[in-house]
């Protein structure tokens, strides 16, 4: 069965760093997210994106953060100066119809 | 606002019980989700409603839209339904998901 992956499973950096968190999304859907959730906190919406580009944003993704679909499989979120409140696990996922298909997770750790 | 409420927060169950987990939301939907968060953190998608009712082995979903609720049963419960489920709505409007603080479930042998 096809699934979203995500890499890395954990991530580990320094306050003010930048990050990458990559997905692949599966290959035949057009809407894909990014979602976080904050230890012990719900989920939370970040982005949309639609036809290579941002078809919607929460209020948390602010100038640090951006996505790109550099390659047609590629989907990334960058994080351009990281926050201690950055801290939590960072969902991609796609969607077909209305149905949504999530990766397992990055880890994001800000030190 | 929670456009997204859940209930119970909590749950805890004995092994065999039937469970009902509800979910109440606030703005007009083209679909609802019922997820499952396992403790390494993955989430698996149960169920998409937009209307009426699913059964997809123990578990049944239904969704009243003039009412504006879902419920999520487990039937002949399990240790290994022991997890998070979520309530996640897409706005009819919005490219947006909209999802509840989460049920916590521990069912007990």
């Amino acid at each position: 069965e096809p699934e979203v992956t995500q890499t890395p499973s954990h991530q580990v950096t320094q306050m003010g760093q930048e990050v990458i968190l990559r997905c692949v999304p599966i290959s035949n859907h057009l809407y894909f997210y990014w979602y976080r959730q904050i230890l012990g906190q719900k989920v939370e919406f970040l982005v949309s994106f639609y036809n290579n580009e941002i078809s919607e944003k929460s209020e948390i993704f602010d100038d640090q953060f951006s996505v790109e679909r550099p390659d047609g499989s590629n989907f990334t979120l960058k994080i351009r100066s990281t926050k201690l409140e950055d801290s939590a696990m960072y969902f991609c996922a796609s969607r077909w119809g209305e149905k949504l298909f999530f990766g397992s997770g990055t880890q994001l750790s800000v030190l | 606002k929670n456009e997204v409420e859940q209930s119970p927060q909590n749950l805890t169950a004995q092994e065999g019980e039937f469970i009902t987990i509800n979910c109440s939301y606030s703005v007009g939907i083209s679909a609802l989700h019922w997820l499952q968060q396992h403790p390494g953190g993955g989430i698996v998608s149960l169920f998409m409603l937009s209307s009426g009712k699913k059964k997809h082995g123990r578990l049944i979903a239904t969704i009243n839209i003039q009412e504006k609720h879902s419920s999520l049963h487990i039937t002949a419960s399990h240790p290994r339904d022991s997890a998070v489920y979520i309530c996640a709505v897409k706005k009819g409007d919005s490219n947006q998901f909209y999802f509840g603080t989460g049920t916590s479930l521990t069912v007990i042998p």
